[in-house]
């Protein structure tokens, strides 16, 4: 199966939370990212988590992971139109070679 | 300004013509790396290179070629483009490897390969 699985798309109200989930395969991943795309641009970095963290939070960004289930998720709380994008989820295992997920396209509608 | 700039954003070629789509950054980065990104299937690296002269393939090389000549410039090279070569393509890089680096990204180049 894939090393890294995402859903596709979410939609949600402005100003409502949103969760995106991410669920990874190898239990030696050392980090594991969360990468905004907006429509045209490159990849942004959004935030990291070290595996030996369970949460980590930057402002609207809260990063939870799940080591045990290997389940990564990435809440944004009060969203906004502008948080439209997609969103990348991807697993560093030391080996310089990052995989990604196939990305969640976040709606929000007013 | 730290960058990563690649060029052209936009490519229309023909089955078998030789192109190469250039990428630097000026931020002194000994990573540098290709991807490529496909509609449902994410993002795939192409190439990587740790430093100069040092390159290594990554989950789908296949079709491509690389060169890091120089710390700065790494350049993917399509020797014959077929047409499931289609795709966008990001270059990135970063201080001395993905591992808790920020990993900057470049606008991006869409390829059409007819």
């Amino acid at each position: 199966g894939e090393d890294v699985e995402q859903s596709l798309f979410l939609s949600v109200r402005e100003g409502d939370s949103s969760v995106i989930n991410c669920t990874y395969t190898d239990s030696s991943s050392t980090y594991l990212y969360w990468y905004k795309q907006e429509p045209g641009a490159g990849l942004q970095l959004l935030t990291y988590i070290f595996s030996n963290m369970d949460m980590k939070q930057d402002q609207r960004l809260t990063v939870l992971l799940n080591k045990k289930d290997k389940h990564l998720s990435l809440r944004i709380a009060d969203t906004q139109t502008g948080d439209s994008a997609i969103y990348f989820c991807a697993e560093e295992k030391g080996s310089y070679i990052p995989t990604f997920g196939r990305g969640t396209s976040l709606i929000v509608h007013p | 300004e730290a960058q990563v700039t690649q060029n052209p954003r936009y490519l229309i070629t023909v089955t078998g013509k030789k192109l190469t789509v250039t990428c630097s950054q000026n931020m002194n980065h000994e990573y540098m790396s290709w991807y490529r990104q496909d509609p449902g299937l994410g993002l795939r690296q192409i190439y990587y290179s740790m430093n100069v002269e040092v390159t290594d393939k990554g989950d789908v090389p296949e079709g491509y070629k690389v060169s890091r000549k120089e710390k700065r410039n790494f350049p993917l090279i399509l020797e014959s483009p077929s047409p499931n070569q289609t795709s966008l393509y990001f270059c990135a890089s970063s201080l001395q490897g993905p591992l808790n680096e920020k990993l900057f990204f470049g606008s991006g180049t869409q390829l059409s390969v007819l």
